[in-house]
């Protein structure tokens, strides 16, 4: 079955201060990997995408890591700010015959001063 | 552009009453997606279009549900009659020509909120 899986569920940490989330995932055929940022209240806005053959995306303090071989990927943020409170969503393509995406559950990420 | 709209942004009703979800795609974007988030199953695909026809409606929980798109700028999520578990987030998206696609991108609305009492 394909699947999604995300952790931690949520992290608090301060601002200032670096973090890094994990996804695991069993989708395939394999096409890219997404991470989106879900803010309370708002719809979520990509951050990133990647196929299989890119190890490393970065979108600002956002960086985002791809091993296809292992089927995981991480979300590392530099240098936190309180805007960065939000829900982090990985999401794979699975395969290139269709629209469907896989999201994992997210991981609920707070930023404290 | 004013992004993907979504109406209304809340919704409380009565179970056994009926729900309709309002979107307003980008304009000019081809494909659009109807999405329930729940905190124990995230976002799941419910039903998208293309070119107003929908493709897969595998998602639809039930026959509860229906959803039409009959003009490139307006689709709407039915919900008849509402039961309590159909409360969640309800997100419509739409994107250019597709999702899957590593070029293809989803824009998401602020979602309605539904809660069935």
């Amino acid at each position: 079955k394909n699947q999604v899986e995300q952790s931690p569920q949520s992290l608090i940490i301060l601002e200032g201060k670096n973090c890094t989330l994990q996804c695991n995932y069993t989708v395939s055929p394999f096409s890219n990997l997404r991470w989106y940022k879900q803010d309370t209240g708002r719809g979520p806005v990509s951050l990133t995408i990647m196929t299989f053959s890119e190890n490393t995306k970065s979108n600002g303090r956002y960086t985002a890591t791809l091993d296809a071989d292992t089927k995981q990927s991480s979300l590392h943020i530099t240098a936190s700010q309180l805007s960065d409170s939000a829900s982090y969503i990985c999401v794979v393509s699975a395969g290139y015959n269709t629209d469907k995406l896989i999201f994992g559950t997210g991981t609920r990420l707070q930023v404290f001063p | 552009d004013a992004g993907v709209i979504q109406s209304p942004r809340h919704e409380v009703t009565e179970m056994g009453q009926e729900v309709t979800l309002r979107c307003k795609p980008i304009s000019g974007h081809d494909y659009l997606f109807w999405y329930r988030q729940t905190m124990m199953r995230g976002l799941e695909l419910l039903i998208y279009f293309n070119n107003n026809v929908p493709i897969d409606d595998s998602g639809m929980p039930e026959d509860r549900f229906s959803a039409k798109m009959p003009n490139a700028s307006f689709s709407t999520l039915k919900i008849q009659p509402s039961e309590p578990r159909d409360s969640a987030v309800y997100f419509c998206a739409s994107s250019l020509s597709g999702a899957a696609g590593v070029n293809e991108k989803l824009f998401f609305g602020s979602g309605t909120q539904l809660s069935v009492l």
